[in-house]
């Protein structure tokens, strides 16, 4: 069965500090990868995704993940974060393409201090 | 990019009563959207998958009899929840699918059922 893991409930940082937002995973093919930001009472926005090629993505916002099959991860990173990050972030895993259902992970709510 | 809207943003009903949710797709045509619900501080269960002209897709223990599905045109897909009761309230939230099998997401409507 398909699902994700996020260990991470909440995260506290700086702001200005670096950033990874873990995700694990388990899918039976070939995964499509993303990741989601929610800022309170909003829909999600796509940071970023991955299908094939660089294992390495760049995202908006200065987001990027990196996909690691050996470890069936997917973390989200970013190099120095801004207080506007602040905010709930999903990882997600669908069948090729996306063309189907999304699983989601339980979220990681992110709160930057100042 | 793509943009979904959701209509209302809020709403507020007795309970017994029945609300209509509507998930448009702006710019595009969308021949398959998604229903989404989270719970707070939750992450996002699919409801169901609501394919243009044909029956919505529930998934298992959704009541399909509750959740009423119709995804009448190209860029209009409505959640009908009927005699709503307040273990109903929550956040609900529709996706739609483009041609290139991407899912973009609404801003999500809060349900609260007194």
């Amino acid at each position: 069965a398909q699902s994700v893991t996020q260990p991470d409930i909440h995260i506290t940082v700086s702001e200005g500090a670096s950033l990874e937002l873990r995700c694990n995973y388990s899918y039976g093919a070939t995964p499509y990868l993303f990741w989601y930001v929610q800022s309170p009472g909003q829909g999600l926005q796509l940071l970023l995704k991955y299908f094939s090629g660089d294992t390495l993505v760049q995202g908006i916002k200065g987001f990027e993940a990196e996909f690691k099959r050996s470890q069936s991860s997917f973390n989200l990173r970013k190099p120095s974060v801004h207080w506007s990050d602040a905010a709930e972030y999903f990882c997600a895993v669908g069948p090729f393409q996306g063309a189907q259902k999304l699983v989601f992970g339980q979220g990681t709510r992110l709160t930057i201090n100042p | 990019g793509a943009v979904v809207s959701q209509h209302p943003s809020r709403v507020i009903c007795k309970s017994g009563t029945s609300v209509k949710i509507e998930c448009r797709s702006l710019d595009f045509q969308a021949t398959t959207m998604f229903w989404y619900r989270q719970f707070p501080k939750k992450s996002l269960m699919l409801m169901a998958t609501s394919n243009e002209g044909s029956k919505a897709t529930y998934e298992q223990g959704v009541e399909k009899d509750k959740f009423l599905i119709n995804h009448a045109s190209l860029t209009l897909s409505t959640l009908t929840v009927t005699s709503a009761h307040p273990e109903d309230s929550s956040f609900y939230i529709c996706s739609a699918k483009d041609r290139t099998n991407e899912q973009f997401f609404g801003p999500g409507t809060r349900l609260t059922v007194l």
